[in-house]
């Protein structure tokens, strides 16, 4: 089955800057890449997706990377600002299986003042 | 708005005990996933549901079982709980059989002495 791994476990950055998280997996039939984010005492909502067939998607201050090839994929935070701050968690999937996630094992990002 | 509901917050069991949580979602979604939430390990799967009478394992559907009878309710079972069942459980659903956002419910404590 797929596996997915996410790196950092948690993440302080100063409000203003960039946070990145990144995530790789290991089944290359993998082709939707989601992003949750968890807020505390809240239940995990999406925030932007990724399908294979792109490389860059982009929304506002956050954008997903795609490598098919070295089987990674990437949240880019630009701007931070103190309510970003959340844990966030990557997934994977193949279309055939009926959108069966598999998720990381999360980011906490903390943004200071 | 889609609204997936738990029916218990909070729920304290003792070992041994049989235990049910429902989700129940109001958007007429195909698929109905249930997840446990553990601290640094991310989502992990139990078991889902891509129509009704229909279930297939998760990633971790030992000591679990699930109820798929109408279309809008999808039920976790635990048929004699245990101390390393204690978690935090998300339901969750998502419109149509292939990949696309799922949408949890606030999620059910559970903790079993």
């Amino acid at each position: 089955g797929e596996n997915v791994e996410q790196h950092p476990s948690t993440l302080s950055v100063q409000e203003g800057d960039s946070a990145v998280i990144k995530c790789t997996y290991s089944d290359s039939a993998s082709n939707y890449f989601p992003w949750y984010k968890q807020e505390l005492g809240k239940r995990p909502q999406l925030i932007i997706d990724i399908r294979s067939n792109v490389g860059e998607k982009k929304d506002q201050r956050i954008a997903v990377t795609l490598n098919k090839t070295a089987k990674h994929f990437s949240l880019h935070i630009t701007e931070t600002q103190p309510e970003d701050s959340a844990v966030y968690f990557c997934a994977a999937s193949f279309t055939g299986t009926a959108s069966k996630l598999t998720f990381g094992t999360g980011t906490r990002l903390q943004v200071t003042l | 708005d889609v609204k997936v509901t738990q029916s218990s917050r909070y729920l304290v069991k003792r070992t041994g005990e049989k235990v049910f949580l429902e989700c129940v979602q109001d958007m007429d979604h195909e698929n109905m996933f249930w997840y446990r939430q553990d601290p640094g390990l991310g989502l992990r799967l139990i078991y889902f549901s891509y129509d009704v009478k229909m279930k297939e394992k998760g990633d971790i559907p030992e000591g679990y079982s699930v109820s798929r009878e109408k279309k809008e309710r999808f039920s976790l079972i635990l048929e004699s709980a245990s101390t390393n069942q204690t978690s935090m459980y998300l339901c969750a659903s998502s419109l149509a059989r292939e990949a696309g956002e799922l949408f949890f419910g606030e999620g059910s404590r559970l903790t079993v002495l």
